[in-house]
């Protein structure tokens, strides 16, 4: 079966410091991997898909199908970063996604 | 333009009670999901609709469910009866038609929080 895995419930670090949220997913195809985000009192956002490759907000993610890992990272965490973060997976057959559990990162100052 | 919208933002229900979640998507967008996170759990995939039709709803988690989307507008999910294990906050989400949703991008609604007591 088709799952996400996201180990960290919470990462805490403080301004400044490096950000790496992991995502492993399991799934024998060629999938669509994303990362969503909901800032407090905000809806859930798309935040970076892998076939974009490109930098959101200072974030990036490299699909890496050896590992099945799609690891959100950020060079300098901002505290306007808190916020919880979720991978997702979709099939190409399909069109629904198929989330993590979320980590909750939170960015002191 | 606006975005996905979901009434109510809340409710709370007693248990053997019917509820109904209503689904306003963006205009035009062809797809409309459900989804469900209930509490500890990650959010789950509830259904698909293309339109007026059911794609997909293998999500579903018994037959007190039902979703419609009369036509291919907005959609309503209807619990009935409300069990204790269906409170969570359901989210519904919306995308442009593409060739099976590769390569568009769903838009979240910002969820309505469902409370069985």
């Amino acid at each position: 079966a088709q799952r996400v895995t996201q180990p960290e419930k919470l990462l805490s670090v403080f301004k400044g410091a490096p950000v790496e949220l992991k995502c492993n997913y399991s799934y024998s195809g060629s999938p669509e991997l994303f990362w969503y985000v909901q800032y407090s009192r905000q809806r859930l956002q798309l935040l970076l898909r892998h076939i974009s490759r490109e930098s959101i907000k200072g974030f990036t993610a490299d699909l890496n199908k050896g590992e099945t890992s799609f690891h959100l990272k950020k060079p300098f965490a901002q505290e306007e970063d808190s916020a919880m973060y979720y991978c997702a997976l979709k099939k190409r057959s399909q069109g629904n996604l198929i989330f993590g559990k979320g980590t909750k990162l939170s960015v002191k100052p | 333009e606006a975005g996905v919208t979901q009434f109510p933002s809340h409710s709370v229900i007693e248990k053997g009670q019917t509820v109904t979640l209503r689904c306003d998507p963006i205009s035009g967008h062809d797809n409309l999901y459900w989804y469900r996170r209930v509490m500890g759990k990650e959010i789950k995939f509830l259904l698909h609709f293309v339109k007026e039709s059911k794609q997909d709803e293998s999500g579903m988690p018994n037959n007190r469910f039902l979703a419609e989307r009369t036509g291919g507008t907005y959609s309503t999910l209807k619990v009935q009866p409300a069990e204790l294990e269906d409170s969570g906050v359901y989210f519904c989400a919306s995308s442009p038609r593409g060739d099976r949703g590769l390569n568009t991008e769903a838009f979240f609604g910002q969820g309505t929080r469902l409370t069985v007591v």
